[in-house]
């Protein structure tokens, strides 16, 4: 079955640091995005992309964050200068276009730890 | 973003079916119903999704009322991996595209040995 993969598992960083978490979605899906959990809180959504660009941002997704698409299969994001708030699981996802399927495939999650 | 409202937690028996409502009383036409799960630790997971008519897979059925204004996913045997947070949460089709999905709190399922 295919599967939305992650990379750092876990990643621990001094706070200002910039982190980048990497993301390989499905291979013929055109839309992806990133969602956080702060540990017992709720799924955020941050960011969706599609087209090589931003189609909507929330308010989480200040100037620090940044996605990009740099090759055909992966799917980056990345905070340049890391805060203490940052920490948490970062879900990257991705879905079809055109024909609705409705089912939004998640990967395992980046943990982040910001020291 | 139209809202939806679940019970906190359930608690539930190995093998017995569960029944996991959710109230969604100002959906919109547009609005489909989606369920999704998180199992401890995991990203989420998508369950099952519906417009108007019940519908079955292999995960689960979604039994959908007639005005829309709730529904009830339906968990004919609840296994020990069942045990997750459940998310009842409207999505928008866009035309052509996809919508975000807006996670609440969701309603925590214990299953019980």
């Amino acid at each position: 079955e295919p599967e939305v993969t992650q990379t750092p598992s876990h990643q621990v960083t001094q706070m200002g640091q910039e982190v980048i978490l990497r993301c390989v979605p499905i291979s013929n899906h055109l839309y992806f995005y990133w969602y956080r959990q702060i540990l017992g809180q709720k799924v955020e959504f941050l960011v969706s992309f599609y087209n090589n660009e931003i189609s909507e941002k929330s308010e989480i997704f200040d100037d620090q964050f940044s996605v990009e698409r740099p090759d055909g299969s992966n799917f980056t994001l990345k905070i340049r200068s890391t805060k203490l708030e940052d920490s948490a699981m970062y879900f990257c996802a991705s879905d079809t276009r055109g024909r609705y399927t409705g089912e939004l495939f998640f990967g395992e999650g980046s943990r982040l730890t910001v020291l | 973003d139209a809202k939806t409202t679940q019970p906190n937690s359930m608690e539930s028996n190995e093998e017995e079916p569960v029944h996991l409502p959710c109230n969604h009383s100002t959906i919109s036409g547009t609005d489909y119903i989606h369920w999704y799960r998180q199992l401890p630790s995991q990203g989420p997971e998508y369950v099952i999704h519906g417009l108007t008519s019940n519908v079955n897979n292999r995960m689960a059925s979604l039994a959908i009322a007639e005005d829309r204004k709730s529904s009830t996913l339906i968990l004919h045997r609840a296994t020990l991996r069942d045990a997750a947070v459940y998310y009842c949460i409207l999505r928008e089709k866009r035309q052509g595209g996809s919508e975000k999905l807006v996670f609440g709190k969701g309603m925590k399922l214990t299953v019980n040995p």
